[in-house]
């Protein structure tokens, strides 16, 4: 099966500065990529996905870049403030048919913590 | 949006007895459900997929028979765990898919005294 891997797992900035967060996949199959932000006892939000047929996509400070060749793909957050921090997971995931759902594999999770 | 309400929020209950999770899509009909369990400071470990009108498919190491899921309709799975014991605390999530994302519920912190 798919194996996802994220790294780092903790990852400390100075507010304003820039952070990336890289992940890996196995399956070549997998097509669709989203990161998901989930602070303390809540659920995971979606921030921003990346499909197979994309190689960048950016809303506002949040950029995700996808290497299908090597299988890996990032997050890249701009300007990071305070109320950036908290975990966040990247995934990958193959569509089961057309119109089918996905079958997600997360990976293990980076905190990320913004000092001011 | 896609909008996945769970209930309940919180629960504590006693050793040896059964908890049911509800798990429900709002303005979408979900096929598929996913149940996912977390430990503090982990990764979201898939549990099961559940299968709107057939059984469910648990992943490797998951007890069928303790983690109990019924997908009855295209908008309802629930997850009911039995003969609950004090390992079995945890944070229990639930998503569904709908074009091609999913959405999760808010997500029950279970218990078991």
């Amino acid at each position: 099966g798919e194996n996802v891997e994220q790294h780092p797992s903790t990852l400390s900035v100075q507010e304003g500065d820039s952070a990336v967060i890289k992940c890996t996949y196995s399956d070549s199959a997998s097509n669709y990529f989203p990161w998901y932000k989930q602070e303390l006892g809540k659920r995971p939000q979606l921030i921003i996905d990346i499909r197979s047929n994309v190689g960048e996509k950016k809303d506002q400070r949040i950029a995700v870049t996808l290497n299908k060749t090597a299988k890996h793909f990032s997050l890249h957050i701009t300007e990071t403030q305070p109320e950036d921090s908290a975990v966040y997971f990247c995934a990958a995931s193959i569509r089961l048919a057309s119109g089918g759902s996905y079958i997600p594999t997360f990976g293990r999770g980076t905190s990320l913590i913004v000092h001011p | 949006g896609a909008v996945v309400s769970q209930h309940p929020s919180w629960v504590i209950c006693k050793s040896g007895t059964s908890v049911k999770i509800e798990c429900r899509s709002l303005d979408f009909q979900a096929t598929t459900m996913f149940w996912y369990r977390q430990f503090p400071k982990q990764s979201l470990m898939l549990m099961a997929t559940s299968n709107e009108g057939s059984k469910a498919t648990y992943e490797q190491g998951v007890e069928k028979d303790k983690f109990l899921i019924n997908h009855a309709s295209l908008t309802l799975s629930t997850l009911t765990v039995t003969s609950a014991h004090p390992e079995d605390s945890s944070f229990y999530i639930c998503s569904a898919s709908q074009g091609g994302g999913y959405t999760f519920g808010s997500g029950t912190r279970l218990t078991v005294v």
